[in-house]
């Protein structure tokens, strides 16, 4: 299995709902990251988990709370977003030495903030 | 802090010309990558570049990096209409988790 699941693929939210975003890889990778991107523009890092640990949390708004239950799996819980938080999620993962290796991106959610 | 920057921003190319992206970054770093992103979609992994002058062919593109410089380059060789995407390259910052992407360059190829 060489790819990243990403769920839901649309999601739209009002400012006052909570929900998750989820992630899954079966490729044995130990780094998961989440990108935001915005339209037009590149993805930017937000959070960072090697080893299931939080390593890297680009001062991101705590109304976004990452969460990674196990080495397969990685979730962004989403809390009172706000509109300008539009975007597509963007979850990859990479092996620990990444070497040769670029990341490997899931398909993204796209998430729309009512 | 890291900067990578890419020109063009934006090319428009007939279908049969050769052009080069550019990509500069600001600090060392060991790793260059490339990514193409198509409209709508995920990104997909193009090259890794490690080491001064690595060379990576695949089919119509290739990737160089020059460390000294601080430069990559990203060759289209005879462009097809099937490369119109987006074309993004990414250094690791400090500690090889950190990736910074450049703005990306919008490649579009008329037929």
């Amino acid at each position: 299995d060489t790819e990243v699941t990403q769920t839901p693929k649309h999601l739209v939210m009002g400012m006052t709902n909570k929900k998750s975003l989820k992630c899954e890889q079966h490729m044995g990778h130990r780094a998961m990251y989440w990108y935001k991107q915005k339209a037009k523009k590149p993805p930017e890092l937000m959070f960072v988990y090697s080893y299931e640990k939080l390593s890297i949390n680009e001062s991101v708004p705590s109304r976004f709370s990452p969460e990674c239950p196990n080495s397969s799996l990685l979730n962004l819980h989403l809390h009172a977003l706000q509109p300008e938080d539009s975007a597509l999620y963007l979850c990859a993962s990479s092996p620990i030495q990444k070497q040769g290796y670029g990341y490997t991106f899931g398909s993204g959610t796209r998430l729309t903030v009512v | 802090e890291l900067k990578v920057e890419q020109n063009p921003l934006f090319l428009s190319m007939q279908e049969g010309k050769n052009y080069t992206i550019y990509c500069n970054y600001s600090t060392t770093s060991d790793r260059l990558y490339w990514y193409r992103q198509d409209p709508g979609k995920s990104l997909e992994s193009l090259f890794v570049l490690l080491s001064n002058g690595a060379v990576k062919q695949e089919g119509r593109l290739m990737a160089s990096l020059d460390t000294k410089a601080r430069l990559s380059t990203l060759h289209i060789t005879a462009a097809v209409h099937d490369l119109s995407a987006t074309y993004f390259c990414a250094v690791d910052s400090g500690g090889g988790f950190k990736t910074i992407f450049g703005a990306g360059t919008r490649l579009f190829v008329k037929a």
